[in-house]
């Protein structure tokens, strides 16, 4: 099984700010890496896939990077509505095995 | 647009068993995956299993093999996942959630997800 490991557990920053978040997959997942955000009371969104792809409607200040083992989630400049978790996901696996990320709070310095 | 809508939240005794179900819309419900994922309270995402909708095969995650069971009804283009044996470990939001790609299992991303249920498992 693929293990995800997320750091920090927990991010403080202020608005306006940026914000680096890191993903590492126990075995290469080449580009088969996803982010998703989470805020309290809601289902995960999509943000990113193939490791660096926003998907449909995700602003240009969120952006991913990476392949094989070591992944980033930046986001430019931090706005009020981006404080929430972020998990990573592989998707490289068949049988399917899908693992998530720990994940990641981004909260308000 | 794509929507997946779930049944509500439900409270069971240890032992019991849950059926959730998920009802998709705005595509074509045989052409894409269904995944079922669950959070426990303030705790993180673990999926639990894969659905075809098409012929109706499934996989499921290790841990969860022998108590759950996924299905489908094409007719309702609606998913279902069934947990048996439930104990208090299993109280948590239970999400469909539908591969982003069509006919791709084992490689693609989750997208949309549906708004989740609560199973609550308590004596």
């Amino acid at each position: 099984e693929i293990v995800m490991t997320q750091s920090p557990a927990t991010l403080s920053v202020s608005p306006g700010e940026r914000a680096t978040l890191s993903c590492r997959a126990s075995q290469s997942v080449s580009s088969n890496l996803a982010w998703y955000q989470q805020k309290p009371g809601q289902a995960p969104r999509l943000l990113i896939y193939g490791a660096s792809t926003r998907a449909t409607g995700i602003p240009a200040r969120f952006s991913g990077s990476g392949s094989g083992t070591e992944f980033t989630l930046t986001i430019s400049s931090l706005q009020s509505e981006d404080f929430a978790v972020y998990y990573c996901q592989q998707y490289n696996n068949w049988p399917p095995l899908f693992t998530f990320g720990p994940g990641t709070k981004v909260d308000i310095k | 647009q794509v929507q997946l809508v779930q049944s509500g939240a439900e409270v069971k005794k240890p032992g019991a068993s849950v059926k959730v179900s998920c009802k998709a819309s705005g595509y074509t419900f045989t052409s894409y995956y269904m995944h079922w994922v669950r959070q426990a309270p303030g705790q993180g995402l673990e999926w639990m299993g894969i659905i075809n909708p098409s012929g109706g095969s499934t996989s499921y995650a290790q841990k969860f093999q022998g108590r759950v069971t996924m299905t489908r009804d094409t007719s309702t283009s609606t998913v279902y996942m069934e947990l048996s044996s439930l104990r208090s470990e299993d109280t948590a939001v239970y999400y469909c959630a539908r591969a982003a790609l069509i006919a791709a299992a084992g490689t693609s991303w989750f997208d949309p997800w549906g708004q989740g249920t609560l199973v609550t498992v308590s004596s």
